[in-house]
């Protein structure tokens, strides 16, 4: 089965906290590429990072870093010293590679950051 | 990385009537898909689109309902045939690029009275 779970609905922080979403995956699918998008209010899916399956380096991109870990199907999105501008819905996504070009999107966290 | 634009960004439509949503993008892609996210929900497929050859429906979706044109590699359109209260959604399409990156259209926020 192909599947994306993201166990946190909801999360409200206080702005400069560090906040943590995760996502956990499952495919039987041996080459596959892992996404994060961010969905802001006005409703347009924001890109954030693709990671190749082979590729198990762990990632930071500013106050984003992205913590990749194959041994338990996990791939988690941390945002440092967070800010109001980072409330949005963030969706994680998995392509297995051998397959159609289908992505397979998680439920979403919601993220408040608040003042 | 391609761009998408994507319009009307919102509308609001009568139950019955039909609204056609286009993407361009503005360099060639190879798959073309529409998605469909319901107030508060994930995004869930509606359909690849092909070009030159009719698209491919995910379970649950039919071409009566959601007609989808891809004349050519940089430019389709959904059509919402019928509409009911119950269509009221956020629409997007999505390209993949010659990279195997994906990108997504701004959206288009219906709401069916």
């Amino acid at each position: 089965a192909q599947k994306v779970t993201q166990a946190q609905t909801e999360i409200s922080v206080v702005e400069k906290e560090d906040v943590t979403l995760d996502c956990v995956y499952e495919t039987r699918d041996t080459t596959y590429y892992l996404f994060w998008y961010k969905q802001p209010p006005s409703g347009e899916l924001v890109f954030l990072i693709r990671r190749n399956s082979f590729d198990e380096q762990n990632e930071i991109s500013g106050r984003y870093s992205w913590n990749f870990q194959k041994s338990t199907s996990s791939f988690n999105f941390t945002i440092t010293a967070s800010q109001v501008v980072d409330s949005a819905v963030y969706f994680c996504a998995l392509r297995p590679m051998n397959r159609d070009d289908k992505i397979i999107f998680g439920k979403g966290t919601r993220l408040h950051i608040l003042p | 990385s391609a761009v998408i634009s994507q319009k009307p960004s919102r509308d609001i439509c009568q139950r019955g009537t039909s609204l056609t949503i286009q993407c361009q993008v503005d360099s060639q892609v190879t798959m073309m898909f529409w998605y469909r996210q319901q107030p508060g929900q994930s995004l869930t497929l509606i359909a690849t689109a092909n070009q030159g050859s009719e698209a491919t429906y995910e379970s649950g979706f039919v071409i009566d309902k959601f007609p989808i044109s891809r004349p050519n590699l940089t430019f389709s359109t959904l059509t919402v045939s019928n509409m009911s209260p119950e269509d009221s959604s956020i629409y997007l399409c999505s390209g993949r690029g010659q990279g195997g990156g994906y990108t997504f259209g701004s959206g288009t926020r219906l709401t069916v009275v």
